[in-house]
């Protein structure tokens, strides 16, 4: 399978500023990625699906201009978390699509903190 | 509109008893449904799939369109099998996955 990878794994910022999250697939060529949220002790919920080359889908109630995601390369997708607030604190989880179309390949997670 | 229900958010059992992680779901089309399983300080791993009908860690899950379910069974839980499981459901012919809330398992010696 896939390696996923994501940085930073811990990231704490002031409200107001902006923070970007890379999720890279070290060994997979990935045209699709996934940008998951999950809060403690909750399950995750789909942010988007971004697609290299083109502009990311978002999930109904996720906020396009807020969470900016690009997916410019077939190894990178960002995540900038612009304007961050508290209730945006949360775990980020990037996966990646499959060969067999049947599995995703989650990164670790990156944790935000916004003070 | 696709949704995957698991019913408990903690199970606990001793080490040997049988173990059931029920997940229920709803989907219009012809569901592709999955397990995954998050080891602690371990990133989501996929554990099993219907389609494949395989048994994994000594874990099988078969999917029950008439019930619309796809519990996931253990005979004889092991204290390592302790983890969160997530039961997911593919929608469309993307990469897609809905999961459910999770099930913390238990397993005490």
């Amino acid at each position: 399978g896939a390696v996923v990878s994501q940085h930073p794994s811990w990231v704490i910022c002031k409200s107001g500023t902006s923070v970007k999250i890379e999720c890279r697939s070290l060994d997979f060529q990935a045209t699709t990625m996934f940008w998951y949220r999950q809060f403690p002790k909750q399950s995750l919920m789909l942010m988007a699906t971004s697609n290299e080359g083109s502009k990311a889908t978002y999930e109904q109630g996720v906020e396009k201009d807020k969470f900016l995601i690009n997916h410019a390369s077939l190894t990178l997708s960002t995540l900038t978390v612009t304007s961050a607030h508290p209730e945006d604190s949360s775990f980020y989880i990037c996966s990646v699509g499959g060969r067999d179309l049947y599995e995703q390949y989650f990164g670790p997670g990156t944790r935000l903190t916004v003070t | 509109a696709q949704r995957v229900t698991q019913p408990e958010k903690l199970l606990s059992v001793f080490k040997g008893a049988p173990v059931e992680l029920k997940c229920n779901y709803s989907y219009s089309g012809s569901p592709e449904l999955f397990w995954y399983v998050q080891y602690s300080r371990q990133r989501l791993q996929l554990l099993l799939r219907h389609i494949s009908r395989e048994s994994i860690k000594g874990f099988t899950a078969d999917l029950n369109k008439g019930e619309t379910s796809f519990h996931l069974k253990k005979p004889f839980a092991q204290e390592e099998d302790s983890a969160m499981y997530y039961c997911a459901i593919k929608v469309d012919s993307s990469y897609k996955l809905i999961f459910g809330s999770g099930t913390r398992l238990l397993v005490r010696p």
